[in-house]
């Protein structure tokens, strides 16, 4: 079957560094998105791989290995505004529709 | 942000009502989706659609029926809404272009619907 897992919840600091990780199972991979999604309201993109390695965008980049079936979103100088939830999603074959995992609820701290 | 509307933004109904939910887009993109967000699950795929009159089934489409007469409009009917429908129903637009040839998915506001 296909499967992605996150972990369900994560605790940081403000001003702090937290990677969130995401594993999957898929029969066939052709993409992997993050979503940024705060509470009420819609997913917003966050960032594509589907090559190996690291896309940075400003605070928070990503990382992809393949062969491994595991990703990371990794965030720097955390923000209050960054406490949200986090959604991963795979596209496991040439068609246009994503596998998405349960996402990871961020707690920042002051 | 792409533009992506739904409507009604909320509603009650009862159980056994027909209910209909509406996403519109401004985007002219090809791929329009309908998902349900409930707590513990990933967002689950109820049904899609590639083009105008060109639909297909998710992996939770049992109770559910869309249409697409336009482009711009894609309709999710719950036929005779339960209580295990009480969801939040996004609907996400996709397209292939110089921007995004990834085909990312924009989604709209949501829907917040009780079913009692």
């Amino acid at each position: 079957g296909q499967n992605i897992d996150q972990p369900t919840e994560m605790t940081a600091t403000e001003g702090a560094i937290v990677q969130i990780n995401c594993t999957y199972q898929t029969s066939g991979f052709n993409g992997l998105f993050w979503y940024q999604q705060h509470a009420g309201e819609a997913p917003t993109f966050l960032s594509y791989n589907v090559l190996d390695g690291l896309e940075e965008k400003g605070r928070f980049s990503s990382f992809l290995s393949r062969s491994k079936g595991y990703s990371y979103l990794l965030l720097k100088e955390l923000q209050m505004k960054d406490s949200a939830s986090y959604l991963c999603a795979v596209r496991a074959d040439s068609n246009y529709q994503l596998i998405w995992g349960a996402g990871t609820k961020l707690i920042i701290k002051p | 942000d792409a533009g992506i509307t739904q409507s009604p933004r909320h509603k009650v109904t009862e159980t056994g009502t027909p209910v209909t939910l509406r996403c519109h887009q401004t985007e002219n993109h090809r791929y329009m989706y309908w998902y349900r967000q409930d707590p513990g699950h990933g967002l689950r795929l109820i049904h899609y659609s590639y083009g105008v009159k060109d639909t297909d089934k998710g992996e939770v489409s049992d109770g559910y029926s869309v249409s697409r007469s336009k482009t711009e409009d894609f309709l999710l009917t719950l036929e005779s809404a339960t209580s295990s429908q009480t969801s939040v129903y996004f609907c996400a637009i996709s397209e292939s272009t110089l921007r995004t040839p990834q085909e990312t998915q924009y989604f709209g506001p949501g829907t917040r619907l009780l079913v009692l």
